[in-house]
């Protein structure tokens, strides 16, 4: 199976900060079909997950532009580029590439 | 508005079984592959089964190979996941979510198996 590792695991942020999360796959991600199909989701405190990003760039609908990713092959990134308090939650990546789905360990953002 | 409402979660005692349903709305379910994820109490998500849009194509985890069979009828816009020989590790809230890459996810329902 294909591990997602996930760093940090806990993000203290100050308001109005930025703040990025790191997540590596033990596997490329780049399908046969040559897409790449990795994905973040926010999971609020209370909330089900939804989410963020998908295919490694790309914000899906109603989606701030404060939020945006990045990366390839491995090696992937989200980032804020300025944390407001509804961000609080819980952060995952998820490869969508290999079976079994995978999902990294989640990353808990707060605010400092 | 694309909707997805879990239902059957419960309590059951181990080596029972349950009957998840996922009634969707808002969307042409029979063109979408679909998932259900559960997540434990406190704990991370975990993929557990995928059907796709005509139920050609079935994966399930590990964890649940065997035990669990996801299911669709299109006519209904509405997933299942029949859950048997259930065990205490499978406590957790199931959720469905659509497509390859979980576009939109339900609200979730509980599945508590304790004597």
């Amino acid at each position: 199976d294909i591990v997602m590792t996930q760093s940090p695991l806990s993000l203290p942020v100050t308001l109005g900060q930025p703040a990025s999360i790191s997540c590596r796959s033990s596997q490329s991600l780049v399908h046969s079909d040559g897409d790449t199909y990795l994905n973040w989701f926010q999971q609020r405190p209370g909330q089900s997950p939804r989410r963020l990003i998908y295919k490694v760039s790309n914000r899906d609908s109603g989606v701030p532009d404060r939020f945006s990713g990045s990366g390839s092959g491995t090696d992937f990134t989200l980032k804020i580029s300025r944390v407001e308090a509804e961000d609080v939650g819980v952060y995952y990546c998820m490869q969508g590439t290999h079976w079994p789905r995978t999902f990294g360990q989640g990353t808990k953002l707060e605010i400092k | 508005e694309v909707q997805l409402v879990e239902s059957g979660g419960g309590l059951v005692q181990p080596g029972g079984s349950l009957r998840l349903s996922c009634a969707a709305s808002g969307f042409t379910f029979s063109s979408y592959s679909m998932n259900w994820v559960r997540q434990a109490p406190g704990k991370g998500l975990e993929w557990v089964s995928y059907i796709s849009s005509p139920s050609t194509l079935i994966f399930y985890a590990d964890s649940v190979k065997g035990r669990f069979t996801i299911s669709r009828d299109n006519g209904k816009n509405s997933l299942y996941l029949q859950m048997n020989s259930l065990r205490a590790e499978d406590t957790a809230v199931y959720y469905c979510a659509i497509g390859r890459g979980g576009d939109v996810w339900g609200k979730g329902t509980t599945v508590t198996v304790s004597s």
